[in-house]
C-alpha cells in the first residue's frame, strides 16, 4: 500500500539557511500534520491542514511555515535557520482527522 | 508535567518473553487511544488503537485501557528481536483524531 512520501531524506543546512521539506500524503488523504522530534524525545506537534487551510497549530517557530497545495502535498519552509532546529521532521497524513500514518521522516542537520 | 507519561526503559527481555508496556495520562478528556511503533531513525508506524475502556487484540499484541485510572497498556507475547524498538503511547489532544500527543516512548530490547 502506498505510504507518506517526504524528501529529501536528509539534508544538512549552515546556521541562517533556509529549508524546505515536503510530504506527499496517502493518495486520496486530506489531512496532513508536521512534527519535530530531537534526539530521544518523542514527536511534537507544530501545525496541520485540513482541505488546504490550517486546522491547528502547535509549537512552532515564527521562522517557519507550511501550506498545503490544491494535490494535498504539504511544505514545511523553514529560515534563518539555528543548530536547534536539527532533529527529525515527520509528516503525517490521515483522511479527514481519522488516524495518523507517518512518513519515514527528514533529518534536518544544522551546521 | 506532560499530559502523557511513560517509562523512557530501555526493557530488556529475552525472546518469547511476554512484555507490558504503560502509559499514564492526565487529562480525561482523552477518547483515542494508540501505539506506534518506531525503529531507529525511522517513522513511528501505527501498531493499534482502541476507544474504549477493555482490551482489543490484534496477533501477538493486546492493547488495553482502563479510563478510570488513565492507564493504558500495551501487551506483546512471545516477543521476538524484531520487536526490538520504541513504543510510543499516543492520544489525539481534542475530540476525534487530531493533532496527537505522545509519551516519552519506551525502549524494547529482546534478545535471543
Amino acid at each position: 500500500a502506498a505510504g507518506v512520501i517526504q524528501s529529501p531524506r536528509h539534508l544538512i543546512k549552515e546556521k541562517r539557511e533556509t529549508a524546505t521539506l515536503k510530504c506527499y500524503p496517502i493518495p486520496r488523504h486530506d489531512t496532513v500534520y508536521w512534527y519535530q522530534q530531537g534526539p530521544g524525545q518523542d514527536p511534537q506537534f507544530l501545525i496541520s491542514f485540513y482541505e488546504k487551510m490550517q486546522s491547528d497549530k502547535g509549537s512552532i517557530p515564527d521562522r517557519f511555515s507550511a501550506q498545503q497545495f490544491s494535490d494535498y502535498h504539504s511544505e514545511l519552509n523553514m529560515s534563518s535557520l539555528e543548530l536547534g532546529d536539527s532533529a527529525l521532521y515527520f509528516c503525517a497524513s490521515s483522511l479527514g482527522g481519522d488516524l495518523q500514518f507517518f512518513g519515514p521522516g527528514t533529518r534536518l542537520t544544522v551546521l | 508535567q506532560k499530559e502523557v507519561e511513560q517509562d523512557p526503559g530501555p526493557l530488556s527481555v529475552p525472546e518469547g518473553a511476554i512484555v507490558s508496556l504503560n502509559c499514564t495520562y492526565s487529562n480525561s478528556a482523552f477518547q483515542y487511544f494508540m501505539w506506534y511503533r518506531q525503529y531507529s531513525r525511522k517513522g513511528p508506524e501505527l501498531l493499534m488503537y482502541t476507544y474504549s475502556s477493555g482490551n482489543k487484540e490484534d496477533g501477538r499484541f493486546t492493547a488495553q485501557v482502563d479510563k478510570s485510572s488513565k492507564y493504558i497498556s500495551l501487551f506483546i507475547r512471545d516477543s521476538q528481536p524484531s520487536d526490538s524498538a520504541t513504543y510510543l503511547c499516543a492520544m489525539p489532544s481534542k475530540t476525534g483524531f487530531q493533532k496527537l500527543v505522545f509519551g516519552t516512548g519506551t525502549r524494547l530490547l529482546v534478545s535471543p
